[in-house]
């Protein structure tokens, strides 16, 4: 079983739609959970983190962690063109290295 | 706002030479890393660096790998004889150490060195 697990997408929604990123975890030792966006041939940039269960709100960014299910969600609302990335979910253990899921492709249609 | 920069951009080698990538971290963060992330792949971690040592490393850092703090502020990634397979996107990051009660010690990404192998 891997370690973390991200349906790769692609994913096409149009602008203005809400939508859910999500990704399946293994270990239970993980505790902190992170959302990274990455635009074509450049870094991950940080956008979300979560340590506990329970939701988190950033503007149109909401990130959900289910610890008992070993399951976490990036909701996007009111898609922009701008937000069409790859959404990496990543998460890591207290003091440890950050592993990454493979990412999913979103695209958001004008 | 302060960035991590890596140099160079883009290098073609061929197959056997030695490629040192470059970093320059957040001056004021204490923990270092390389990731590589294949063409279509995800990003994978290869090694993690603070206090002058590697505190831990992947299957794929093997002996052909090093990395290197050479002064205060560059961080180097060497590979010795490189294989078409090393063909990647390089990922430098660095942080500050985790804190509970203010930061999850985030990593800052630089924007990558893409080396292709020939």
């Amino acid at each position: 079983q891997k370690e973390v697990e991200q349906d790769p997408g692609p994913l096409s929604v149009p602008e203005g739609a809400i939508v859910s990123l999500n990704c399946t975890y293994s270990n239970s030792a993980f505790q902190y959970f992170m959302w990274y966006r990455q635009y074509s041939r450049k870094g991950p940039e940080l956008l979300m983190y979560t340590y506990s269960s329970g939701n988190k709100e950033d503007g149109r960014f909401t990130a959900q962690v289910d610890k008992s299910s070993k399951y976490i969600s990036l909701f996007i609302r009111d898609s922009q063109p701008s937000d069409s990335a790859t959404y990496l979910c990543a998460m890591k253990t207290s003091y440890d290295k950050v592993i990454f899921g493979p990412g999913t492709s979103l695209s958001v249609i004008p | 706002e302060p960035e991590v920069t890596q140099t160079p951009s883009h290098q073609v080698t061929q197959m056997g030479q030695e490629v040192i990538l470059r970093c320059v971290p957040i001056s004021n963060h204490l923990y270092f890393y390389w990731y590589r992330q294949i063409l279509g792949q995800k990003v994978e971690f290869l090694v993690s660096f603070y206090n002058n040592e590697i505190s831990e490393k992947s299957e794929i850092f093997d002996d052909q790998f090093s990395v290197e703090r050479p002064d205060g502020s560059n961080f180097t990634l060497k590979i010795r004889s490189t294989k078409l397979e090393d063909s990647a996107m390089y990922f430098c990051a660095s942080s500050d150490p985790p804190r509970w009660d203010t930061n999850t010690g985030e990593l800052f990404f630089g924007e990558g060195s893409r080396l292709t192998v020939l």
